[in-house]
């Protein structure tokens, strides 16, 4: 079946421009979840949602960043007036958010968005 | 706030030789764990991980791990590495007071050489 799936896979702005970063989870997974990942380390948590129900926005750097996920599917990470800094890989996984599961769930990555603010 | 420490950035290896690529995490009363890995060009793939019970977990492609509670690691191991191995190797925790979020160390870029 299909995988979590991101688009775009590369972009590059310039700096104060806003950018829109899609993830399309795996059909049927209720939770999603949205990760950077600087150079050389690992992911870093920013937000995650249950259905459309953003329950944790804990990593979101600052107020330039939001995330949304109006119909509990597809979700778009919204980055304004960019800045250098914000240069990474942008990752989004999705788990099935079964009860009970939550901590223990697998959760399954999509390929990523590589942004480049110049 | 749970940490990773992954204590290898790269970890050269002969084909056919064993490895184990270690992995630390901060101490807290039940942790999950978890091992990704993640090929050139591709999304992290979950190799294994270990939510309780027995302390040696075996994934997939010949991986196993270890938990071991009193030291706080969880070491990935394989006896015999294959040329298509070479990846980066990720180690993740989740807890009880962490919420659903992954926290992962710096990862481990596996190179086997022939």
């Amino acid at each position: 079946g299909a995988g979590v799936s991101q688009s775009p896979r590369y972009k590059v702005t310039k700096r104060g421009q806003d950018v829109a970063l899609r993830c399309d989870p795996i059909s049927g997974h209720v939770s999603l979840y949205w990760y950077r990942q600087a150079l050389g380390q690992g992911p870093e948590f920013l937000t995650y949602f249950n259905y459309e129900a953003q329950q944790d926005k804990s990593g979101l750097p600052n107020d330039r960043f939001s995330a949304e996920r109006p119909e509990g599917s597809i979700s778009t990470l919204t980055i304004q007036r960019t800045e250098q800094r914000d240069s990474a890989m942008y990752r989004c996984a999705s788990s099935l958010g079964t009860s009970g599961g939550g901590v223990k769930e697998t959760q399954y990555f999509g390929p990523g968005t590589r942004l480049l603010v110049l | 706030a749970q940490s990773v420490t992954q204590l290898d950035s790269q970890v050269p290896v002969f084909e056919e030789a064993p490895v184990e690529l270690r992995c630390n995490y901060s101490s807290s009363v039940s942790v999950y764990l978890f091992w990704y890995v993640q090929y050139p060009n591709q999304g992290l793939q979950l190799l294994l991980k270990y939510l309780s019970g027995s302390t040696l977990v075996k994934g997939i492609n010949g991986f196993e791990a270890e938990f071991n509670k009193s030291q706080t690691s969880f070491h990935l191991r394989k006896p015999s590495v294959h040329i298509s191995d070479t990846a980066e190797y990720f180690c993740a925790v989740s807890d009880y007071w962490s919420g659903n979020k992954l926290v992962f160390g710096a990862g481990t870029i596996l190179r086997v050489k022939s």
